[in-house]
């Protein structure tokens, strides 16, 4: 169980252009998602939070108008890449945490994204 | 306060040996500890968490020993096999809502 799925797996993209990338979580309701960003060779950094039906909180220096998080349902957080740069150009990863009695906090990661702007 | 300090960057190691990555952090509110395992091209995938109540948890090959006292804990891989080879993230968060502080990962190469 607790599987999350991201789409696309990768894209490719001009500058310029907008790119959305969608994370579910296939088997359980997910009342948290964030979203993270990897360069190669790097750690996960985290770039928001989303509690569905709520605004998105980001982290210090994450431009909120270039990445737009919607959390619209329970199984669905949606990240978009607007006017997309050379720079954008990353590894994108999402993770959901569901509604648990756990106290552990545990996270269930998707398979990521690969996003290449030209 | 809010960093996790992750050693060695790199790791490599030969089939069948102890491969032992460390972890140190400071914020004494962090209770929970997992281990993640990320392959290239993919997303990481929790292997094994602890919390501060114990000083050790053993799943198959993978171990976390725990120190809190020294705030540090640590993942030892028994019996390495070359399938091991990927990096590997340490965590820490605070139960109830708190946002996981990465380590910043280990490339673990075992040579068979």
């Amino acid at each position: 169980g607790a599987v999350v799925s991201q789409h696309p797996s990768w894209v490719i993209c001009k500058s310029g252009t907008s790119v959305k990338i969608e994370c579910r979580s296939l088997d359980f309701q997910a009342t948290t998602m964030f979203w993270y960003r990897q360069f190669p060779k790097q750690s996960l950094m985290l770039m928001a939070t989303s509690n569905e039906g709520s605004k998105a909180t980001y982290e210090q220096g994450v431009e909120k108008d270039k990445f737009l998080i919607n959390h619209a349902s329970l199984t669905l957080s949606t990240l978009t890449v607007t006017s997309a740069h050379p720079e954008d150009s990353s590894f994108y990863i999402c993770s959901a945490r569901g509604r648990s009695g756990s106290s552990y906090n545990e996270q269930f990661f998707g398979p990521g994204t690969r996003l290449t702007v030209l | 306060q809010q960093q996790v300090k992750q050693s060695p960057q790199s790791l490599i190691v030969q089939k069948g040996g102890i491969s032992i990555i460390n972890c140190a952090y400071e914020n004494t509110a962090f209770d929970y500890f997992p281990w993640y395992q990320q392959f290239p091209g993919k997303g990481p995938a929790l292997l094994i968490a602890i919390r501060p109540d114990v000083s050790e948890k053993k799943e198959g090959r993978f171990t976390i020993s725990f120190n809190k006292s020294a705030k540090q804990f640590s993942l030892h891989i028994m019996d390495s096999q070359p399938g091991d080879s990927a990096t590997y993230f340490c965590a820490a968060s605070i139960s109830g809502g708190g946002k996981l502080i990465f380590g910043q990962g280990t490339e673990l190469s075992v040579k068979p």
